[in-house]
């Protein structure tokens, strides 16, 4: 069974700056998804990036990044210039490639809340 | 944009009352998903349907849980008899395919057993 660790409860960051939400995971398959999910108050969780894991650049969605490195089990999220608005939690999640049973589930971390400070 | 509905937004009941929780997925959306998340605590798969059957469940989802999809638009979890641990937000979600990794999120029902 695949797991996700994000090791950081609560993080911070300054607005305009520059913030890395760190994630691992563990999976003994070599194809699959990694997502970052976003869940602001209004709880309503929102797609922010993904990565597959057979592309080696890393994906970017114009303020967010990240940093997949695939031998190291690690999909880290930047977020640049920092905005009010991205004030929220963020999930890390995976999903397998293939599923014999049809399923395509997502495994979540469990949350990194981000604050921003005006 | 199409969007993926769910009512109640908050739900309180007894323990021991049967509750349904609704969910309205995409139209052309052909997986189905219920996720669960205890105050605090991460998100947590508990059932997913394809083509009328359940595809897959986790040791969460128990015979105390059912999904259905009585019609072509709703797509229901139903908890027979509450427990107080059974408190969560409770997420429905869909995607349209294999090829279409990107789940969409409903805003959830946030249940209250009492």
């Amino acid at each position: 069974a695949q797991t996700v660790t994000q090791s950081q409860p609560e993080m911070s960051v300054q607005e305009a700056e520059t913030v890395t939400l760190s994630c691992t995971y563990d999976t003994s398959e070599s194809d699959y998804y990694l997502f970052w999910y976003k869940q602001p108050p209004s709880r309503q969780m929102i797609l922010v990036i993904r990565q597959e894991a057979y592309k080696q650049q890393n994906a970017t969605e114009n303020r967010f990044s990240v940093n997949f490195q695939k031998a190291a089990k690690s999909f880290s999220l930047k977020i640049s210039d920092s905005q009010l608005g991205d004030a929220a939690m963020y999930f890390c999640a995976y999903r397998s490639l293939y599923s014999g049973a049809g399923s395509y589930q997502l495994t979540f971390g469990k949350g990194t809340k981000l604050s921003v400070i005006p | 944009e199409p969007e993926v509905t769910q009512t109640p937004s908050h739900q309180v009941t007894q323990m021991g009352q049967e509750v349904i929780l609704r969910c309205v997925p995409i139209s052309n959306h052909l997986y189905f998903y219920w996720y669960r998340q205890i105050l605090g605590q991460k998100v947590e798969f508990l059932v997913s349907f394809y083509n009328n059957e359940i595809s897959e469940k986790s040791e969460i989802f128990d015979d105390q849980f059912s999904v259905e999809r009585p019609d072509g638009s709703n797509f229901t979890l139903k908890i027979r008899s509450t427990k107080l641990e059974d408190s969560a937000m409770y997420f429905c979600a869909s995607t349209s395919g294999q090829g279409s990794y990107e789940q969409y999120f409903g805003p959830g029902t946030r249940l209250t057993v009492t």
